[in-house]
């Protein structure tokens, strides 16, 4: 168990919608990563929040937003789901920088 | 784009032998280069990390080898055993980004 919990678990939803993702860091851990990760991309850096602050972006599209919140959690927001956002999404935490990554258990995103 | 080219993309090794996975990248910015593993169903997992000062780095059965001068580095599993089955994904560090191979599927049977 790396520390990291994200809920929830299993998500399905139709064409259009809007889901939101959480991910409560490892105890102490001030930077939250988020992945996708498909079949056909790998695993894929999306966002980065360091202390409640944005500090990386990757290949995050429009539609996707992220923040994270005082209590160091954070939330994915993804909103008019395509049939290509299904995927499963990893958060990520660590103390400081890249280095040590902790990876979550995902949430498994199903759009229908 | 930054990139890192991981191969094979699947490997299927006998218990007892050894798995060598590569990857190539492209950036020499890149300072921090580890190996994650994922089981089905979880969640990557930190394996071992090398930075490119150091040619080698051994932790029990697993070992990465660097060279900086060819920009590669690779996995290596002595003693591959069934419990080593699992996705390995190289990675590459620079400014808080990771950026990842493929992934190798590995199966390892008795």
């Amino acid at each position: 168990d790396s520390g990291v919990t994200q809920t929830p678990k299993h998500l399905i939803t139709a064409t259009g919608q809007r889901v939101t993702l959480r991910c409560s860091p490892r105890s102490g851990d001030l930077s939250v990563y988020w992945y996708q990760q498909s079949l056909d991309q790998g695993l894929q850096f999306l966002i980065q929040y360091y202390n409640g602050e944005e500090r990386a972006k990757g290949n995050i599209l429009e539609r996707f937003s992220a923040q994270q919140f005082p209590d160091l959690h954070s939330e994915l927001n993804l909103s008019s789901l395509e049939l290509g956002d299904s995927a499963l999404y990893f958060c990520a935490s660590s103390p400081r920088t890249a280095y040590e990554q902790y990876f979550g258990p995902g949430t498994r995103l199903t759009v229908t | 784009q930054q990139q890192v080219k991981q191969s094979p993309q699947s490997l299927i090794v006998q218990k007892g032998g050894i798995s060598i996975i590569n990857c190539a990248y492209e950036n020499t910015a890149f300072d921090y280069f580890p190996w994650y593993q994922q089981f089905p169903g979880k969640g990557p997992a930190l394996l071992i990390a090398i930075r490119p000062d150091v040619s080698e780095k051994k932790e029990g059965r697993f070992t990465i080898s660097f060279n900086k001068s060819a920009k590669q580095f690779s996995l290596h599993i002595m003693d591959s055993q069934p419990g080593d089955s699992a996705t390995y994904f190289c990675a590459a560090s620079k400014n808080d980004k990771l950026i990842f191979g493929t992934g190798t599927r590995l199966q390892v049977f008795p």
